[in-house]
């Protein structure tokens, strides 16, 4: 079974520092992977997947199979970034996402 | 244009008692799922329909879950003899098709309250 993992529940860091969210994940195939995120008092959508290759507000995310982590980056925190954090893996086929418990970022000014 | 419309928001019942919630997706958008959040965790997968059939129950906990979207529209998931411990929220959300190139939407959630 798939199986996502994020390893710290809460991070904070203060402005203009440099910000990255763990991901590691479990799956014995090719993975497809993503960042959803959360804003306060907003629904859950999509940051940014790894197919895409693509930078979305300043944050990127590298697949590394062989460490089978997909961490989040982002060389300068904003206030506006504070939000949780979800990592979720789709397996190949028409399957569902697998999420992790979530990482809230919290920027300090 | 609208969202994945939720009702209701917020739905306290006694335990024991039967609930439904339902779920409007985006218009043409032919998958649609449902999952659980409870305090601390992520969502966890628990149905997912593609047009009017189930094609992955299996994240339903038991048999006192259940859901349906019979004309490939709106979903109700439905809970029998409801327990303290499916307390949670529960969300729904919608895609243009099941690959991955196809992101998810979600609504706002039901928050379900088993007092």
């Amino acid at each position: 079974a798939q199986r996502v993992t994020q390893p710290e529940k809460l991070l904070s860091v203060f402005k203009g520092a440099p910000v990255e969210l763990k991901c590691n994940y479990s799956y014995s195939g090719s993975p497809e992977l993503f960042w959803y995120v959360q804003y306060s008092r907003q629904r859950l959508q999509l940051l940014l997947r790894h197919i895409s290759r693509e930078s979305i507000k300043g944050f990127t995310a590298d697949l590394n199979k062989g460490e089978t982590s997909f961490h989040l980056k982002k060389p300068f925190a904003q206030e506006e970034d504070s939000a949780m954090y979800y990592c979720a893996l789709k397996a190949i086929g028409n399957t569902p996402l697998v999420f992790g418990k979530g990482t809230r970022l919290s920027v300090i000014a | 244009g609208a969202g994945v419309s939720q009702t209701p928001s917020n739905k306290v019942t006694e335990k024991g008692k039967y609930v439904e919630l339902r779920c409007d997706p985006i218009s043409g958008h032919t998958a649609l799922y449902w999952y659980r959040q409870s305090l601390g965790q992520g969502p966890e997968f628990l149905i997912y329909f593609q047009g009017t059939g189930a094609a992955d129950d299996s994240g339903l906990p038991n048999d006192r879950f259940f859901a349906v979207r019979p004309e490939g529209s709106v979903s109700t998931l439905k809970i029998q003899r409801t327990e303290r411990g499916d307390s949670a929220v529960y969300l729904c959300a919608s895609s243009l098709g099941p690959g991955g190139d196809s992101p998810l939407h979600f609504g706002n959630g039901t928050r379900l309250t088993v007092t």
